[in-house]
């Protein structure tokens, strides 16, 4: 039981480049969460998928985009990076109120 | 939105000392959670808590909704307690799932 997974660990991206962010769970989740996490601040979410076959936007959800593939994996997908994507991105999913988050993705954009 | 503070933003334990963290929030929600981020980055749900007392081991927690407010107790704090602690809040009138988390309070546990 690997709980939720991301990959991949760290990524360098040059502006204007593009990338997708995987994540799965085996946890049989509904809901799955993107956050990011910049220095000296909390969690901030850019999208959530609350079931399979749904997405809606979070906090910060401009310049990203996702896709529920099905109910284990839940992708994030930047298509121009941009220096201000620069972050720790997260992954989590729930069955009920309580998220588990995965490991992160270290992501740096030139 | 929901605002969320916390307090202290740091705090230097040591080890054995027992410590009380904050957090504010300016809305009504029916979703509180407390998480711990180790420092090497993983976070770990310790309390899914939107009202009452919990407790688990040596840490404790207390949401006062009608209040706005939750408390996180360490007791007898240990050098893996290090870390930062979030708190993160669900407005009832959001979506379920969004959550909002505060700054963090950065705790430090010298041996």
């Amino acid at each position: 039981n690997a709980g939720v997974t991301q990959t991949p660990k760290f990524q360098v991206l040059k502006t204007g480049q593009s990338m997708t962010l995987q994540c799965a769970q085996d946890m049989n989740h509904n809901s799955m969460y993107w956050y990011r996490q910049d220095p000296g601040m909390g969690l901030r979410l850019i999208y959530y998928s609350a079931s399979e076959g749904t997405t809606d936007k979070g906090e910060v959800p401009n310049g990203y985009n996702v896709s529920r593939l099905n109910k284990r994996e839940f992708s994030l997908r930047l298509e121009s990076a941009a220096p201000s994507q620069t972050s720790v991105y997260f992954c989590a999913s729930s069955a009920t109120e309580t998220q588990y988050f995965g490991p992160g993705t270290r992501l740096l954009v030139l | 939105g929901i605002q969320v503070e916390q307090s202290p933003p740091d705090l230097i334990l040591q080890e054995g000392a027992n410590s009380t963290l904050r957090c504010n929030f300016s809305d009504s929600v029916n979703n509180l959670q407390w998480f711990h981020q180790n420092p090497w980055g993983q976070l770990i749900n310790l309390f899914y808590i939107p009202s009452g007392t919990k407790q688990n081991g040596r840490l404790s927690a207390t949401t006062v909704a009608t209040e706005r407010y939750s408390l996180l107790y360490i007791s007898s704090s240990q050098t893996t307690d290090s870390g930062v602690y979030f708190c993160a809040v669900e407005r009832t009138t959001d979506s379920w799932g969004k959550l909002q988390f505060g700054a963090g309070t950065q705790v430090v546990v010298t041996p």
